[in-house]
């Protein structure tokens, strides 16, 4: 089956840019999807289709999708953005369908 | 509001038998795909079945596979998830969500999610 490998963490000061990547093979010929959960809370799309971002969701979030690698960014990083963070994909060459990466804690310091 | 509402998790034995609940509003629930996603705590997300509009099209997760029937009511807007023979690792916040797309064969993506319900398998 299909497998996605995402950093286990990642840090970065308020102000600067966050990236979080979603390694899988051939991984730009999918459409990756992205959420941000808080602890306690349910997990929220930020950006779907690789690049589209929900309504509601700041313009601070944007994401790239290319090769064995997509890219969830964040720009000008708030205390508010530390969450842990999941790639998704819809694997349509199995029964399963759905694949997540195992989630990047990021943590604004 | 687009919303959805899980019921019917808590504390049942291994090997027992539990069935979740997912009320859903604000939306046509029968012309949308839907699904439960799980998460043991402290862990992240695994995705656990799948169900077409319809009812006709059911994927599971290996893990799951044989104990869990996913099904729907759409005259009721309600979402199912019948599980047997529980199992310890099934401890785990199970949530509904629906699956959104843009063509019948292409990508899917989960908006909303409920708020969660816990199931605890324990002696």
């Amino acid at each position: 089956s299909y497998v996605l490998t995402q950093p286990p963490s990642v840090s970065v000061a308020p102000g600067q840019t966050a990236r979080i990547t979603c390694g899988g093979n051939n991984i730009g010929s999918k459409s990756v999807h992205w959420y941000q959960q808080k602890p306690g809370q349910a997990p929220v799309l930020v950006v779907y289709d690789d690049s589209d971002r929900p309504s509601g969701i700041p313009e601070r979030f944007s994401g790239s999708n290319s090769g064995n690698t997509a890219t969830l960014t964040i720009s000008r990083v708030e205390a508010g953005d530390e969450a842990d963070y999941y790639c998704q994909v819809w694997d349509s060459s199995s029964d399963h369908g759905v694949v997540f990466g195992g989630g990047t804690k990021l943590t604004v310091l | 509001e687009v919303q959805l509402v899980e019921s019917g998790g808590g504390l049942v034995q291994p090997g027992g038998s539990l069935r979740l609940s997912c009320a859903a509003s604000g939306f046509t629930f029968s012309s949308y795909e839907m699904n439960w996603v799980r998460q043991a705590p402290g862990k992240g997300l695994e995705w656990v079945s799948y169900i077409s509009s319809s009812g006709s099209t059911i994927y599971y997760a290996d893990s799951v596979k044989g104990r869990f029937t996913i099904s729907r009511d759409n005259a009721k807007n309600s979402l199912y998830l019948q599980m047997n023979s529980l199992r310890a690792e099934d401890t785990a916040v199970y949530y509904c969500a629906r699956a959104n797309r843009i063509a019948a064969a292409g990508t899917r993506w989960f908006d909303p999610w409920g708020q969660g319900t816990l199931v605890t398998v324990s002696s």
